[in-house]
């Protein structure tokens, strides 16, 4: 089974901080994803990649950037906290069409 | 119209009971579906998946009419353990895989 590993479950950051969340997949996918998911709201797409070193932006972009480097690998930056930005962040991981994504499990990120 | 609709609940049922959810879409060009589960605090994982006209899984029957681009997803025979929040899945077009989903209807199943 694809494992996708946040390094963090809970965060505690303070407003004006440059935030990493980290998110690791094994299974060689090609496609990354960034979502946050808010009570009422579901889910919405921050960023995505399709490949190293490429990215695409989503439906809610602004304040967050991402960085891939390597395949496996997916960040997303919160370049200066703010408190809005207190949310559950879900990495998701995929192959290139037609299949479900695998998420993982989450970081609750509360910005103080 | 959203890109996906679906009714948000609560479902409240006795165990044993068959509840079903409809999902509505828009993007008609979409060809492949799915349905997540999503359990209080956790990540959506994946429960079905929608190929062609329906699938079942068990006591999971999911269906597709796409004259009408609604999904549905009927559970039969319902256990306490059924109680989640179900997701309703489907692709955006445009490549990448992009997946958009509807903001969920939550099932509670009591004794």
């Amino acid at each position: 089974d694809v494992k996708v590993t946040q390094s963090s479950r809970y965060l505690v950051k303070r407003t004006g901080e440059k935030v990493f969340l980290e998110c690791v997949q094994d299974m060689d996918h090609e496609n990354m994803f960034w979502y946050r998911q808010d009570p009422g709201l579901g889910l919405r797409l921050i960023y995505f990649s399709y490949d190293v070193k490429m990215k695409e932006k989503g439906d809610i972009p602004e304040g967050y950037s991402v960085s891939r480097e390597k395949k496996e690998r997916f960040s997303l930056i919160l370049e200066s906290a703010s408190t809005n930005q207190t949310s559950m962040y879900l990495c998701a991981s995929s192959l290139l069409e037609g299949v479900g994504y695998t998420f993982g499990s989450g970081t609750r990120l509360t910005v103080v | 119209r959203k890109e996906v609709e679906q009714d948000p609940g609560p479902f409240n049922v006795p165990e044993g009971a068959t509840v079903a959810f409809n999902c509505t879409y828009s993007n008609s060009a979409s060809q492949s579906f799915f349905w997540y589960r999503q359990d209080c605090r956790k990540e959506p994982k994946l429960l079905m998946s929608v190929y062609s006209s329906g699938n079942e899984d068990g006591r999971f029957t999911a269906q597709l009419n796409r004259a009408s681009q609604y999904i549905s997803l009927l559970i039969r025979d319902s256990k306490l353990s059924d109680s989640a929040t179900y997701l309703c899945v489907v692709p955006l077009a445009g490549g990448y895989n992009k997946l958009i989903f509807g903001a969920g209807t939550r099932l509670a199943v009591h004794p």
